[in-house]
């Protein structure tokens, strides 16, 4: 079945060490992003990609980092420098360069801080 | 002035009736327009996209897009407690980047 997967469902991060949520997509899809949701404040874009080899810093890009080699994965690194790290991560896809993009949606990550 | 606004609820219905929400927007120049619909503790899936103004109606569910007044909302029919859930309005402001709002809770009551 084509689709986004997200790994793993549930993160744990201790103070000062990085952790890397992994995205993978059969889908085909040239786009790809990383949102991060807290309660009450929506989805917020932290970096997206719209080829390989290339990436794009989002709204709150800070403390995280990202990698695009293949066209199907796009992991995000969530470094030390990140002080508030604990949310839900959702990585997503989309087939079409233009205007009306649809986007497709992983199963998630939940990170918290130990 | 946030990009995207909604209503963050809970707006409570009883079970059959209409279920309206809303959404407002401050970039003129936005062209699509999506709702998703969210489960506690699950990803966002689509459920309605619109591009021009007027009403689009997919099942139970229409949307309606003012460009002139900037909003956008969404109608849902005959709800059901299968809907309770948050409803999430998404801008797309070019470049394959979209705005979310922060979501209308739903609460479809029996």
């Amino acid at each position: 079945d084509g689709g986004i997967t997200q790994s793993p469902k549930y993160l744990f991060r201790k103070e000062g060490q990085n952790v890397t949520l992994s995205c993978e997509q059969n889908l085909n899809h040239d786009a790809m992003y990383w949102y991060r949701q807290d309660p009450g404040q929506g989805l917020r874009l932290i970096y997206y990609s719209q080829i390989v080899n290339d990436f794009q810093k989002g709204d709150i890009a800070e403390g995280y980092s990202v990698s695009r080699e293949k066209k199907e994965s796009f992991p995000l690194t969530v470094t030390s420098a990140q002080k508030n790290p604990t949310a839900f991560y959702l990585c997503a896809s989309s087939s079409k360069t233009d205007s009306n993009e649809k986007l497709f949606f992983g199963s998630g990550t939940q990170l918290s801080v130990l | 002035q946030k990009e995207v606004e909604q209503n963050s609820g809970p707006l409570s219905v009883p079970e059959g009736a209409i279920a309206s929400l809303n959404c407002t927007y401050s970039d003129r120049v936005s062209q699509s327009f999506f709702w998703y619909r969210q489960y506690s503790g699950k990803s966002p899936e689509l459920i309605m996209s619109i591009y021009s103004n007027g009403d689009k109606e997919d099942g139970r569910f229409t949307a309606q897009l003012n460009k002139a007044s900037q909003y956008v909302s969404l109608l849902i029919r005959d709800s059901q407690p299968s809907d309770s859930a948050t409803y999430l309005c998404a801008v797309n402001k070019g470049f394959q980047k979209l705005v979310f709002g922060t979501g209308t809770r739903l609460l479809v009551s029996p």
